[in-house]
This record gives C-alpha cells, structure tokens and sequence, in this order.
C-alpha cells in the first residue's frame, strides 16, 4: 500500500503570502490530521479532518486553515505568512478517528517564510 | 494543559545494549500511547503503540505503560546504530471531539555507538 504523500515537499514564500499545502492519506484512510514541527515548540497538533468536517482543532490562530475532500485528501492553507510560520508541516493519516487508531505521516513540507 | 515530558538526551548507549526511553504524561485520563522514531530531516515513524497497562513487545521493541504512574516506556533491546534517532512519545487523551489529536513530548535523542 502507498503511503502518506504530501505535496510540495519544499516551499519558499515571503511574509504577507498564503500558501496551500496537500495531503493523500493512505488508501482507505478516512482521517487526515496536520501538525507542524518546529525546533522550539515541537510537534504540535493543527486540526484533524474526517469525512469532510473538521473534527478539532489545536490552538492556532485563524490563518490556519484547512478542508478535506470526498476522496480523502486534505488541504491547509496559511494567510498572511509570518517568519515563525516555517516550519515542517506534517500530514498524518489514520484508518478512522478516536484514540484507538494509529496515525502515520507523510514525509512532510518544508515551508521557509523569508 | 496535557503535558507529555520525556529527557532531551542524548541517551549514549553502546552497539548491543538495552536503551530505555521513558515518558511521563499529565492526563490522568489519556488512553493511547505512542512511539514514534524520527531521524533526522524525515518525519517521524511509528514503532509501537500501547493501550492498556503492562508490556507489549514487537520484535526488539519493547512497550511499557503504568497508567497509576502515568508513565510509559520505551526498550530497544540488542541496540543498532541504525536505532540512532530521536524518539517521540505522543499520546492521546479521549475528550469530546478529541479525535486523533496526539499531544507530542519533546523527544529523546538516542546514540548507539558501535
């Protein structure tokens, strides 16, 4: 089975941009949440998507956002980039929601904001 | 606030030996636990998962949970310099629409050495 893939892989924006990051889940994947990995505050949950609806959301401010397809695949997009905004940005993948079921990452994108 | 602690490192184990990571977590009520191997410059890697109290074992991977003292372990027996990574311990505590959100510790850098 074909793993997590995220699209692009690097990124570079300059501040006040937006930016949309895109995730495929694992095949037969229903769930798809985002994270985001920086050297100061670590990995950090974003929000989870599951059959098209946002199930909850970390605490991010609004220029964080994202949707999620019928097929599964999801979107985030970023307004009005600031510097702290690079980071990696990691998709993850999960067969359903609730804590009982494992996730597995995509390979991530590298966003630098200049 | 869910707090999951685990020590930066480096843990410096030799070629052979057992490395023990462990991690600590605030929320009485958290239920799933996960480990996780990033190396570094990719995304993180899922080793082992654990629900319920007592040890799981996966290969040279061995999983430990005491929910009474909130802590969860990690052993790597018969350690590779492949196992050189730094190890994630994430976990998810079940609440209204908490979903997959997984709260993140910081890591624990391992070094085998041969």
């Amino acid at each position: 089975k074909a793993g997590v893939t995220q699209t692009p892989r690097y990124l570079i924006k300059t501040r006040g941009q937006q930016v949309t990051l895109s995730c495929s889940p694992i095949s037969g994947h229903r769930s798809v949440s985002w994270y985001q990995q920086t050297p100061g505050q670590g990995l950090q949950f974003l929000f989870e998507y599951f059959s098209e609806t946002q199930r909850n959301k970390g605490n991010f401010p609004g220029r964080f956002s994202g949707r999620q397809f019928s097929n599964s695949r999801s979107e985030m997009n970023v307004s009005t980039l600031e510097l702290g905004d690079s980071a990696l940005y990691l998709c993850a993948s999960s067969p359903w929601t609730g804590p009982s079921y494992e996730q597995y990452f995509g390979p991530g994108t590298r966003l630098t904001v200049t | 606030q869910k707090e999951v602690e685990q020590n930066s490192g480096p843990l410096s184990v030799p070629e052979g030996a057992i490395a023990s990571l462990n991690c600590t977590y605030s929320d009485r009520g958290s239920q799933s636990f996960f480990w996780y191997r990033q190396y570094s410059g990719k995304s993180p890697e899922l080793i082992m998962f654990i629900y319920s109290n007592g040890d799981k074992e996966d290969g040279r991977f061995t999983a430990q949970l005491n929910k009474a003292s909130q802590y969860v372990s990690l052993l790597i027996r018969d350690s590779q310099p492949s196992d050189s990574a730094t190890y994630l311990c994430a976990v998810n505590t079940p609440y209204d629409n908490a979903g997959n959100m997984l709260t993140f510790g910081g890591g624990t850098r391992l070094m085998v050495k041969p």
